[in-house]
Formats: structure tokens, sequence, C-alpha cells
């Protein structure tokens, strides 16, 4: 079984600064997947950023970045320059495999980014 | 991008009466559709995936028969949940896959008098 852990319910930080989201995992699996998806208050699921467990290197989108510790199992994720509409909910997830197959999420982080 | 759409956005009901949603995939083709719902201040649970022309299958914990779901074709999942009361008033998320990647709708209220 796949489980994800976000020890952190709330966070803040001001405009312009930095912020990392902590995300822990468990799985038995050798192939998949993670992600980070962002919940604004609109409640649109939207993909942040995607990273296979067989690539070392962390990914990159823009303004956000992984860090991704394999043997730990860890996924954390940074947002750098911080703007207002980044103010969301934000889910980390899991998937075994890619595709067709079941995403299983952690229970979120609530990122508010102050003025 | 991909689009996924439902329908209705949002929906009021009387106790007992049975309501459809709608999930369609506008530009591709998905044989695999996902259901969630997600209550206030937490996160989407899984209920059910959905594969074109077969059953679908659920989650643990999930009454097949009070929610019932049809893949009928590749670009339409449905999700109706019979004879609804109070606690099923939610908000009901479809996700469907393709590129190698979950595309997800934006959603319906539901609420149950």
């Amino acid at each position: 079984a796949q489980t994800v852990t976000q020890s952190q319910p709330e966070m803040s930080v001001q405009e312009a600064e930095t912020v990392t989201l902590s995300c822990t995992y468990d799985t038995s699996e050798n192939n998949y997947y993670l992600f980070w998806y962002k919940q604004p208050p609109s409640r649109q699921m939207i993909l942040v950023i995607r990273q296979e467990a067989y690539k070392q290197q962390n990914a990159t989108e823009n303004r956000f970045s992984v860090n991704f510790q394999k043997a730990a199992k860890s996924f954390s994720l940074k947002i750098s320059d911080s703007q207002l509409g980044d103010t969301a909910m934000y889910f980390c997830a899991t998937q075994r495999g890619g595709g067709s197959e079941k995403l299983v999420f952690g229970k979120g982080t609530k990122l508010t980014v102050n003025p | 991008g991909a689009v996924v759409s439902q329908h209705p956005s949002r929906v009021i009901c009387k106790s007992g009466t049975s309501v459809k949603i709608e999930c369609r995939s506008l530009d591709f083709q998905a044989t695999t559709m996902f259901w969630y719902r997600q209550f206030p201040k937490q996160s989407l649970m899984l209920m059910a995936t959905s594969n074109e022309g077969s059953k679908a299958t659920y989650e643990q914990g999930v009454e097949k028969d009070k929610f019932l779901i049809n893949h009928a074709s590749l670009t339409l999942s449905t999700l109706t949940v019979t004879s609804a009361h109070p606690e099923d008033s939610s908000f009901y998320i479809c996700s469907a896959t393709g590129f190698d990647e979950q595309f997800f709708g934006p959603g319906t209220r539901l609420t149950v008098l």
C-alpha cells in the first residue's frame, strides 16, 4: 500500500520569499511517480510538478522545485519568489507505475502568501 | 492542454432523490477516469476507478449501489448518487487519464437538503 504524509497543515510566507513544503511517502513499488498539486480557492486541481522516481535529478518548473530524497522517501516542494497567487492548498501525491494508475494524496498543506 | 469538464458545477436536491454528475474529456480520449469526493478542508478521497466499457472498481467502504458509475464512452463517465441524503453533501471531482497524465475536472458541489 502507498501512503503520503504531509506534516504541515498550514504555512505562511511573505510575498517574494521562499517557502518549503514537506512530504514523506511510503511505497513498495520500484516504479512510481510523485506529484505536487495545487488547489486554489476555485478548487480546480492544478499539477505543479511531477517527478519520476527513477530519475535522480530533481524536477523544476519555473519558481517551483523539488528536493527528492529517494532513500529517505522524502519529496519536498520549494516555492521561490512567492506570489499572492500561490495561496492555495498543496497536495503531495504518489502513483504506482503511471498514467492510468490511481493517485494517493496526502492531507494537504494550506499555504498563505502575505503581502 | 487537455480539458476535463464536469456538469453540473453545483446542484441542490432533496433528500431521497438521485443526482447524476457528468465528467467529460473534451479534447482527448480517456480509457480511465477517477471519481473523488472532498469534504471541506480535507484531501481528495478516491471513490472509484472507471474504465471504459467495464465495471467500475470501488474503493473499500464506498457503496457501489449508492454511487453508480457508468463509463460508456472514451470521453464520458457519469456518477449517479442514488437516494441522496444530507451526509452525501460534498464536493465531487473527476479526473481523466490522457497523455500519461491525469487531468482534473473543476468539481461539482452537491448539497442535499
